[in-house]
């Protein structure tokens, strides 16, 4: 059961947007469209910002929003702000034996 | 409203069984909408799955710790119980219990879980002799 894999890292701008990317395989991203992000601030548990690729929980700002290409899923903020600043966790559906596979997780920098 | 709170032993030897439990209050683990999950931390790194468990008793494991992971629970207590055996230092992490929905997918014809939606504020278990 391998990892998703996102990028170490991504910074940008206060007011800026960023993309965090996701790429699976046909076994999971591609397969369904249950991908989940989740945001993690140091020393707190995981927040759920996007679920079901591109839907947002109650609470969560309009300015995060889930995508999905293919095998490459993607979380977009846009308007940063500094408390934004967190790492950010790709989650997916990987079907009933397999069942859910994280992300490595993405720190987002807002310079 | 819902809340998770995992407890147990903060330090494990290495050889022996981790066990965590999870108290859910503020609603039902008998829910037939909500699934209960493990998921750990190992320090400065990745999010990994450990399993899920239905108030039935239905259990799903990680492939890669299924031999050594058993997920249990008790609904009079509304709880559910982790227990990693054979642990070593690898197995260092912050441990949460994580709650996750159980939707009907029509096109797959099973039922599939959802996003971990509430999660517990976690416990750090140190394994060391």
């Amino acid at each position: 059961q391998s990892a998703l894999t996102q990028p170490r890292s991504v910074s940008g701008s206060p007011g800026q947007s960023v993309t965090i990317s996701c790429t699976g395989t046909g076994s999971d991203v591609g397969d369904y469209n249950y991908v989940s992000w989740y945001q993690q601030h140091p020393g707190k548990a995981p927040k759920l910002m996007s679920y079901d690729v591109s839907k947002r929980p109650s609470g969560v700002p309009d300015r995060f929003s889930g995508s999905k290409s293919g095998n490459t899923a993607s979380l977009t903020i846009s308007g940063l702000q500094a408390e934004d600043e967190a790492d950010y966790y790709c989650c997916s559906y990987a079907g009933t034996y397999t069942s859910v596979v994280f992300g490595g997780g993405t720190k987002l920098t807002v310079l | 409203q819902l809340q998770l709170q995992e407890s147990g032993p903060g330090l494990v030897k290495p050889s022996e069984t981790l066990s965590l439990t999870c108290t859910v209050s503020g609603g039902s683990i008998s829910s037939t909408t909500s699934y209960w999950g493990c998921i750990r931390q190992p320090p400065g790194k990745g999010l990994e799955w450990i399993g899920t468990i239905y108030y039935s008793g239905s259990t799903y494991y990680n492939p890669s710790l299924k031999s050594r992971v058993t997920i249990s629970v008790d609904t009079s207590k509304n709880q559910f119980s982790l227990r990693l055996s054979s642990v070593t230092a690898a197995d260092t992490a912050v441990y949460y219990c994580a709650r996750h929905g159980r939707y009907y997918d029509h096109v797959w014809g099973t039922y599939r879980f959802g996003a971990f939606d509430i999660w517990g504020q976690g416990t750090m278990v140190t394994v060391s002799s």
